[in-house]
């Protein structure tokens, strides 16, 4: 079993619609987890970090659940500008080096 | 700003030959990373470094060198053999202990 996987997609939605990802991890000792955007041939940016007790930033929502080791990101009302590569981290307890996704694919069309 | 500066944006490199991306950042972090993209794939760590003067090898090392002799700075060296170079190459660095990443903008390597 890979360390973090990531269904690739592409999630193809409408706008205004409501879409969902997953990211399941191996390592039952992780201890910090992130969701970063990356849009196409551009870094990945922080969008948002994932806390035990669940996080919402507007349209985003981010939840942990560690008994079945996985994330998840949940996006309300999708936008066309939402269009993008969603890539989870998952830091290791007492190690500095996270490991990424590969990444889930989003497309929002019209 | 703080901030990441990767530079150049775009590189080109010859057969045999070796080339140096540079990595500079003024956020005070202590560690930096060096990571490789494929097209269509995910993040490959290269090398990573937690404190000047120290630095680990990745999960894909060969072919690269790196060195830091500064806390702001974490140059990579491409050598002649990697034979597979031609890549999208991100520098990134953290506080450590578990804290998000800020990412450079990339160089894009292409052997011609």
């Amino acid at each position: 079993r890979k360390e973090v996987e990531q269904d690739p997609g592409p999630f193809n939605v409408p706008e205004g619609a409501t879409v969902a990802f997953n990211c399941t991890y191996s390592n039952s000792a992780s201890q910090s987890f992130f969701w970063y955007r990356q849009d196409c041939r551009k870094e990945p940016k922080l969008l948002m970090s994932v806390y035990s007790s669940g996080n919402e930033d507007g349209r985003f929502t981010a939840q942990l659940n560690r008994a079945s080791q996985y994330i998840s990101l949940l996006i309300r009302d999708s936008k066309l500008s939402d269009s993008a590569t969603y890539l989870c981290v998952v830091n290791p307890g007492g190690s500095y080096i996270p490991t990424f996704g590969r990444g889930t694919s989003l497309i929002v069309h019209p | 700003d703080g901030g990441i500066t990767q530079s150049p944006k775009y590189l080109f490199r010859k057969e045999g030959q070796n080339v140096t991306l540079s990595c500079e950042q003024n956020l005070n972090h202590d560690a930096m990373y060096w990571y490789r993209q494929d097209p269509g794939q995910g993040l490959r760590l290269i090398y990573y470094s937690q404190i000047v003067n120290d630095f680990q090898k990745g999960d894909i090392a060969e072919g690269y060198s790196v060195s830091r002799e500064k806390k702001e700075s974490f140059p990579l060296t491409v050598t002649s053999a990697q034979k597979n170079p031609t890549a999208f190459y991100l520098c990134a660095s953290n506080t450590g202990g578990g804290y998000g990443y800020t990412f450079g903008s990339g160089t894009r390597l292409t052997v011609v």
